[in-house]
């Protein structure tokens, strides 16, 4: 089955520590996208890479650092630096063609940092 | 800039009641339109989408849209909803020149009754 995975479903760390969030996809898609989501705000977008080896900064990008060495593959790291981390952060994934517009979401991952 | 309002926070219905969520964008181009549905602690699922051609769209789970260009509006509804359909719904807007980048409403929760 094609699709995105994201792992793990809830993490929970202590303030202070830098963590790893995992998505991965299998549709041979070039764009990834990893998104925060706070209830009532809707989903902001916190990095984006439409190519291998090659990302920018998304609305919030703040606190946060990603890599893409391989097309399937684009994490994220919740770094110390950000103020408020605890919220459900959803991975997307998009052709990147024209004529294709959508994006395709992971199953979320729920970071809680106490 | 580009964005997104969902007028309805909430939207409590009964059973097999008709139901319309409201999406409202503003945009100086031409922009291309999508609806997704969220279930709890999961990701979102494409539901329809506008690129162009027929302004009424019609997607999955009996749900269809309706692209108004002159009210910058487009509106999701469901002729008899069900208790499944017990989702927060998100308005999403992009075009060509903003790079695939989705731009979300803050979601509206539709609550079905019994």
């Amino acid at each position: 089955d094609g699709g995105i995975t994201q792992s793990p479903k809830y993490l929970f760390r202590k303030e202070g520590q830098n963590v790893t969030l995992s998505c991965e996809q299998n549709l041979n898609h070039d764009a990834m996208y990893w998104y925060r989501q706070d209830p009532g705000q809707g989903l902001r977008l916190i990095y984006y890479s439409q190519i291998v080896n090659d990302f920018q900064k998304g609305d919030i990008a703040e606190g946060y650092s990603v890599s893409r060495e391989k097309k399937e593959s684009f994490p994220l790291t919740v770094t110390s630096a950000q103020k408020n981390p605890t919220a459900f952060y959803l991975c997307a994934s998009s052709p990147h063609r024209q004529g294709s517009y959508e994006q395709y979401f992971g199953p979320g991952t729920r970071l809680t940092v106490t | 800039a580009q964005s997104v309002t969902q007028l309805d926070s909430q939207v409590p219905v009964f059973e097999e009641a008709p139901v319309e969520l409201r999406c409202n964008y503003s945009s100086s181009v031409s922009v291309y339109l999508f609806w997704y549905v969220q279930y709890p602690n999961q990701g979102l699922q494409l539901l329809l989408k506008y690129l162009s051609g027929s302004t009424l769209v019609k997607g999955i789970n009996g749900f269809e849209a309706e692209f108004n260009k002159s009210q910058t509006s487009f509106h999701l509804r469901k002729p008899s909803v069900h208790i499944s359909d017990t989702a927060e719904y998100f308005c999403a807007v992009t075009h060509m020149e903003y790079g695939n980048k989705l731009v979300f409403g803050a979601g509206t929760i539709l609550r079905v009754k019994s």
